[in-house]
């Protein structure tokens, strides 16, 4: 059965770095997101992506972050400049089009640990 | 802005026994969809069930069930003849009709442990 993968599945940085966590979509879905967790908080919508740009974001999803979906198979997140409050689990999820594909399915996520 | 609680972070269960994970949301929408997802230890989310507002009756797959209260925005899940593997974080979220990006708004999520 088809799955979203992500990579790396934990991620060390120092603060200050630039990370891209990486995403692999099932191949005919097309809304993907960013979700994310902070230990011991609740799941947060980041962002969602259609049609090769950004069809939502949310107020945590300033100017440090961006995606993009480089070549049709890979879906990523960048964070230009981590700061120690973005460490966190990041969920990448994907659903199809149309309102009786309302189930979103998740990668298992990336641990990110900024130091 | 619609938000969703789960007031349970544990839940300890005996292997067999029945559990029920509480969540309760808040929304002015009539119509929308929630859903209960499993995450065992280091793997990804899967849907157990989902429950469309504007159905009365309540969602059944296999041992897991809902006990969904429209007017106490209450969406419980109900886990009969639990077994280890049960074992995991439960999430309760929400999809907006008028999302048209369909994304979820989620509880902060339930820890069940199975006792053998």
């Amino acid at each position: 059965e088809p799955e979203v993968t992500q990579t790396p599945s934990h991620q060390v940085t120092q603060m200050g770095q630039e990370v891209i966590l990486r995403c692999v979509p099932i191949s005919n879905h097309l809304y993907f997101y960013w979700y994310r967790q902070i230990l011991g908080q609740k799941v947060e919508f980041l962002v969602s992506f259609y049609n090769n740009e950004i069809s939502e974001k949310s107020e945590i999803f300033d100017d440090q972050f961006s995606v993009e979906r480089p070549d049709g198979s890979n879906f990523t997140l960048k964070i230009r400049s981590t700061k120690l409050e973005d460490s966190a689990m990041y969920f990448c999820a994907s659903n199809p089009m149309g309102l009786n594909y309302n189930e979103q399915f998740f990668g298992p996520g990336t641990r990110l640990t900024v130091l | 802005a619609q938000t969703v609680t789960q007031s349970q972070p544990e839940m300890s269960v005996q292997e067999a026994e029945t559990v029920t994970l509480s969540c309760t949301y808040d929304t002015s929408e009539s119509d929308y969809y929630l859903f209960w997802y499993k995450q065992p230890p280091s793997r990804q989310m899967i849907l157990v069930i989902r429950q469309e507002a504007y159905k009365q009756q309540n969602a059944t797959e296999n041992r897991f069930s809902v006990n969904f209260q429209k007017a106490a925005k209450s969406f419980s899940l109900k886990i009969s003849d639990s077994q280890l593997g049960d074992a995991a974080m439960y999430f309760c979220a929400y999809r907006s009709p008028t999302s048209g990006t369909y994304k979820y708004i989620f509880g902060t999520g339930t820890r069940l442990k199975v006792l053998a």
